[in-house]
């Protein structure tokens, strides 16, 4: 079945770029999900990527998406307090398939 | 639009006892799920739904039943509760994939303990 494999814990110095890391199995998958969850509170979706893309950069967030290797990363450009949260990543079949294969989570926490 | 609600918030059950979380969305998705969160798990599908009348189990199904009478309203019902069951409790809604819109909205989440 579908795995998406994070590292659980990633800490650093504020104004430092963080860079999480997800790999994923699904040679299907057609949509990548990086969602940020804050302390007691649910999900929310940070930025996408379609599986025919390389790169996307929106703001201080870039995604890199390595098909070959089924490795995507996530870049916080200039962090601040305000990025602690967990980050997940997901992946998605895309059309016929509704559900999303999260990872576990990856705790970041910034350093003032 | 008020996107995804969930209520209760908070929920203390007994071994044993029963109960239903409520899960709303006004933004006439099909699609609906409900997840469950414990730490170092990840999140878990418990069951999903691609429209009203249409149910079916996700990957953690067992002591948990579920409905959707209306496009609205997905209700996730406990049937005797367990300590196993200690949980946060996620409720999401999309649209259909392969549209422009397709992203999973999350609900605040219910936490439940169960002694």
């Amino acid at each position: 079945g579908e795995d998406v494999e994070q590292s659980l814990f990633l800490s650093v110095r504020e104004g430092d770029s963080s860079v999480i890391n997800c790999t994923y199995t699904d040679s299907s998958s057609t949509y990548l999900y990086w969602y940020k969850q804050e302390p007691g509170a649910g999900l929310q979706l940070l930025t996408y990527i379609f599986s025919n893309m390389d790169m996307k950069q929106d703001q201080r967030l870039t995604v890199l998406l390595n098909k070959k290797d089924k490795h995507l990363s996530l870049r916080i450009a200039d962090t601040q307090t305000g990025d602690s949260a967990i980050y997940f990543c997901a992946e998605g079949s895309g059309a016929g398939s509704y559900q999303l294969t999260f990872g576990k989570g990856t705790k970041l926490s910034v350093i003032p | 639009n008020a996107g995804v609600t969930q209520t209760p918030k908070f929920q203390v059950l007994k071994t044993g006892q029963s109960m239903t979380l409520q899960c709303a969305q006004d933004m006439n998705h099909e699609y609906m799920s409900w997840y469950r969160q414990d730490p170092g798990m990840g999140l878990r599908l418990i069951h999903y739904s691609v429209g009203a009348g249409i149910t079916d189990q996700g990957e953690v199904p067992n002591g948990y039943n579920v409905s959707r009478s209306t496009t609205e309203d997905f209700p996730l019902r406990l049937l005797s509760a367990a300590p196993s069951q200690t949980s946060v409790y996620f409720c999401a809604s999309s649209y259909s994939p392969g549209t422009v819109e397709y992203q999973q909205y999350f609900g605040p989440g219910t936490r439940l303990t169960v002694t």
